[in-house]
């Protein structure tokens, strides 16, 4: 067990529709990281929150937006699903906003887009 | 920006064998790798990690890696795989925060 939290663990909704995954960091655990997995794209890194505010950015659509709320937990909203949008989401956190920080990935949220 | 290339897709082995998951990155930059495994239906656990430092690093539960920067490799190794070891495999590198994954590496162990 990581320490790391994600809910839901599966969303099944159809296309065009809007949802929410939650994260709850590591205790401790100032840095929120939010990756996709699917099949054909493999790992990709979305975004990165720093104790509220947004660090980095990745391959992140504009159709879909994070926060990091004040009690450090993290939400990642996506919106106009598409087929495409299926995959697993993985939250992970670490101590630090730096490199040389580990991540701890949460168990994900496999989301499936009908 | 930075890449990272797992050479073989699927690895199967026999147990008790060794077994050697390759992985090769490019980055302009010092970087700053890492291990992770996943089991099935599973987040990613870490294995191991380089930061600086003994170029070989061990991890849990008996694996190794050895940083080359003069082939830019961090080759994963075991000298004895167990059936519980079947898994998916990511190399990763990050210079700042992101970690950028390789596509990973399927390891079977055959009993």
């Amino acid at each position: 067990d990581s320490g790391v939290t994600q809910t839901p663990k599966h969303l099944i909704t159809a296309t065009g529709q809007r949802v929410t995954l939650r994260c709850s960091p590591r205790s401790g655990d100032l840095s929120v990281y939010w990756y996709q997995q699917s099949l054909d794209q493999g790992l990709q890194f979305l975004i990165q929150y720093y104790n509220g505010e947004e660090r980095a950015k990745g391959n992140i659509l504009e159709r879909f937006s994070a926060q990091q709320f004040p009690d450090l937990h993290s939400e990642l909203n996506l919106s106009s699903l598409e087929l495409g949008d299926s995959a697993l989401y993985f939250c992970a956190s670490s101590a630090t906003g730096t490199g040389d920080g580990t991540q701890y990935f949460g168990p994900g949220t496999r989301l499936t887009v009908l | 920006a930075q890449s990272v290339t797992q050479l073989d897709s699927q690895v199967p082995v026999f147990e008790e064998a060794p077994v050697e998951l390759r992985c090769n990155y490019s980055s302009s930059v010092s970087v700053y790798l890492f291990w992770y495994v996943q089991y099935p239906n599973q987040g990613l656990q870490l294995l191991l990690k380089y930061l600086s430092g003994s170029t070989l690093v061990k991890g849990i539960n008996g694996f190794e890696a050895e940083f080359n920067k003069s082939q830019t490799s961090f080759h994963l190794r075991k000298p004895s795989v167990h059936i519980s070891d079947t898994a998916e495999y990511f190399c990763a590198v990050t210079p700042l925060t992101p970690l950028v994954f390789g596509k990973g590496t399927r390891l079977s162990v055959i009993a």
